[in-house]
């Protein structure tokens, strides 16, 4: 079964500060991860998605993630935090070897950046 | 991409009765899903929605209780019946089109409150 932890309910960063919101995930075969965006009252935004090359993956609004197999992780990363970015980010995963199923998500991170 | 409308956008149903929530894509679709975001909480699979046969429930959830139809490649429904304040919770539909390897989209949600 597929698996994926997001260690931390909450996250405050200052504005033009870094940004982490961690992830690790647990399956079987191949992952696939992902991770989406969700402001308040809206619905549900793809930021990004790593199959397989490059583990620093680029992905909308200045997002990036880094994958690590020996780790297990699939953190989120930008440089420059933005008050804008403050939302509630959600790690998924899906196992390449389970055929066509859905994605898993973790809880969810409520990122609050701070001007 | 994909566009996914959602009927209705939110509802207030009162305990006991049922609620059928359309999605419908503006495209044909490989896999179709529906999800559930209770308040504070991540997204929880309810089913995979199968065209021309019976959908495919997680541990959970079953179908007296959340029937879904999914006639063609493009649109399906979800049906919450018999209706209790524990159902109160934001109902997503979800698709991947094309290649799983491709993202999945999600609806912008139905708001469900039960009085």
């Amino acid at each position: 079964a597929q698996s994926v932890a997001q260690p931390e309910d909450q996250v405050n960063v200052a504005e033009g500060n870094p940004l982490t919101v961690k992830c690790t995930y647990s399956v079987s075969g191949n992952p696939y991860l992902f991770w989406y965006v969700q402001y308040p009252n809206r619905g549900l935004q793809f930021l990004l998605k790593y199959i397989t090359g490059d583990n620093l993956v680029k992905g909308s609004y200045g997002f990036e993630a880094e994958f690590n197999k020996s780790q297990t992780s699939f953190h989120l990363k930008k440089p420059s935090a933005l008050v804008s970015d403050s939302a509630l980010y959600f790690c998924a995963v899906r196992d390449l070897n389970s055929g066509n199923t859905p994605l898993v998500f973790g809880k969810g991170t409520r990122l609050s950046v701070i001007a | 991409s994909a566009v996914i409308s959602q009927k209705p956008s939110r509802d207030i149903c009162q305990r006991g009765t049922s609620l059928t929530i359309q999605c419908q894509v503006d495209s044909q679709v490989t896999m179709m899903f529906w999800y559930r975001q209770q308040p504070g909480q991540s997204l929880t699979l309810i089913a995979t929605a199968n065209q021309g046969s019976e959908a495919t429930y997680e541990s959970g959830f079953v179908i007296d209780k959340f029937p879904i139809s999914r006639p063609n490649l493009t649109f399906s429904t979800l049906t919450v019946s018999n209706m209790s304040p524990e159902d109160s919770s934001i109902y997503l539909c979800s698709v991947v089109i094309g290649s799983r390897y491709n993202e999945q989209f999600f609806g912008p949600g139905t708001r469900l409150t039960v009085l």
